[in-house]
């Protein structure tokens, strides 16, 4: 079945960086990757999404980036802020007729200091 | 505006012991509903899906059952809870196919 590889594990960042998280899936019927954060203490976030049909994604200080070909994405935060630290996670969605199977990577523990 | 609820927010139970696990959505109808296991410090797992009443896909065999009685209810049950049981459940939905999902609060089951 599916699986889906987020690099890195960590990332501990002055307030102000930029940083980058890589993801990985290895079935090509996978169409649709969102993403989410998950704060301390909140629900599971959406932030942002990308479908098989595009190789990139902006929202505000969110690039997502998706190459069909390598079955890599990667997401980057710029101008990070404190409220920005979080466990990030990847996932890729396969659609089938009965409903859709989500598979979520590791996720990627995001913390960002003044 | 749709709102989604799981109870309880927490337990504490015993191995061997039953378990239920509830979901509600509310202001959607005919919602595709999921249901979600994070171990602590992990990732998210998928565990079940349903998109209409009566009818749920496993997605994992953990030694646990899913049932969707009503449109706007989901429910996750075992009649004997294991250690591995313990975690983080999360219940969402989702409006559509290349939609975002929604997530409810989640409930932390701790087996003794």
């Amino acid at each position: 079945g599916e699986q889906v590889e987020q690099l890195p594990s960590s990332l501990i960042v002055q307030e102000g960086a930029s940083v980058l998280i890589n993801c990985s899936y290895t079935d090509s019927a996978s169409v649709y990757f969102p993403w989410y954060k998950q704060e301390p203490g909140k629900r599971l976030q959406f932030i942002i999404d990308i479908r098989s049909n595009m190789e990139r994604k902006q929202t505000q200080r969110l690039t997502l980036l998706f190459d069909k070909k390598t079955k890599h994405l990667s997401l980057h935060i710029t101008a990070t802020q404190p409220g920005d630290s979080a466990i990030y996670f990847c996932s890729a969605s396969i659609s089938a007729s009965s409903g859709q199977k989500l598979v979520f990577g590791q996720g990627t523990i995001l913390k960002v200091y003044l | 505006a749709q709102t989604i609820h799981q109870w309880p927010v927490a337990e504490i139970k015993a191995v061997g012991s039953p378990l239920s696990l509830g979901c509600t959505i509310k202001g959607k109808s005919s919602p595709n509903l999921y249901w979600y296991w994070q171990a602590t410090g992990g990732t998210l797992q998928q565990l079940f899906y349903s998109i209409t009443v009566g009818q749920v896909e496993s997605v994992v065999q953990l030694n646990l059952s899913a049932s969707r009685p009503k449109d706007d209810q989901f429910i996750l049950s075992t009649e004997k809870l294991l250690l591995s049981h313990s975690g983080f459940y999360l219940c969402a939905w989702r409006p559509g196919q290349y939609a975002e999902q929604f997530f409810g609060p989640g409930t932390r089951l701790t087996v003794l």
